[in-house]
């Protein structure tokens, strides 16, 4: 079946500019999950949503990032006035039941 | 907190090398252990995991257990092959709750003809 799909693949912004990221899941997937990985790391968890309920954001980075899943499916990830520090790949992921993350091929953002 | 270490890379191998990359964590509780790959261009894939402790977790060759005495989950491969070159990210999640994954930094294996 269908992954977790992510678009667009590649995105340069202008500083200041604003960007928002798409994650399709795979269907039926309650959980989904947004990461952040900069070069040479490990990705870092930003937020968490349960069907469309925003259960934790604990690890966005400002108040600029903005996240949110209207419909329990589709999920936007939205920087606002994106800065040099946000460029990074910015992952989603969806789990299953048996606690497995299925992640997308990812959004490299390029902020210039 | 919780958190994951991995040995730095890269290691770089002939094919058929045997293959370790340490792994050690620090958590609270009984987390579950991961390791995930990522070839050259894709995403992040699941390799294996395990649950609980003395678990092995494998797939395609590749093994790890589960240490609570040592928190560890070394990756070990016998034979290595040019199509494993990738980078390899050991993560743990926290038991119970909503699972979120935290990552150590990655290690980039090369392995060559």
């Amino acid at each position: 079946g269908a992954g977790v799909s992510q678009s667009p693949r590649y995105k340069v912004a202008k500083r200041g500019q604003d960007v928002a990221l798409r994650c399709d899941p795979i269907s039926g997937h309650v959980s989904l999950f947004w990461y952040q990985q900069a070069l040479g790391q490990g990705p870092e968890f930003l937020t968490y949503f349960q069907n469309e309920a925003q259960l934790d954001k604990s690890g966005l980075p400002s108040d600029r990032f903005f996240a949110e899943r209207p419909e329990g499916s589709v999920s936007t990830l939205k920087i606002q006035r994106t800065q040099q520090e946000d460029s990074a790949v910015y992952l989603c992921a969806s789990r299953d039941s048996e606690e497995t993350q299925y992640f997308g091929p990812g959004t490299r953002l390029l902020v210039l | 907190g919780n958190s994951v270490t991995q040995m730095e890379g890269p290691v770089t191998l002939s094919e058929e090398a045997f293959l370790t990359i340490n792994c050690t964590y620090t958590a609270t509780g009984y987390p579950s252990l991961f390791w995930y790959v990522q070839y050259p261009g894709e995403g992040l894939q699941l390799l294996l995991k395990a649950t609980k402790a003395d678990d092995k977790g494998s797939n395609k060759g590749f093994e790890a257990t589960y240490r609570k005495e040592t928190t560890s989950f070394h990756l070990e491969k016998g034979s290595v092959q040019v199509s494993d070159s990738a980078v390899y990210f050991c993560a743990l999640s926290r038991s119970g709750g909503y699972n979120k994954l935290i990552f150590g930094a990655g290690t980039r294996l090369a392995v060559h003809p």
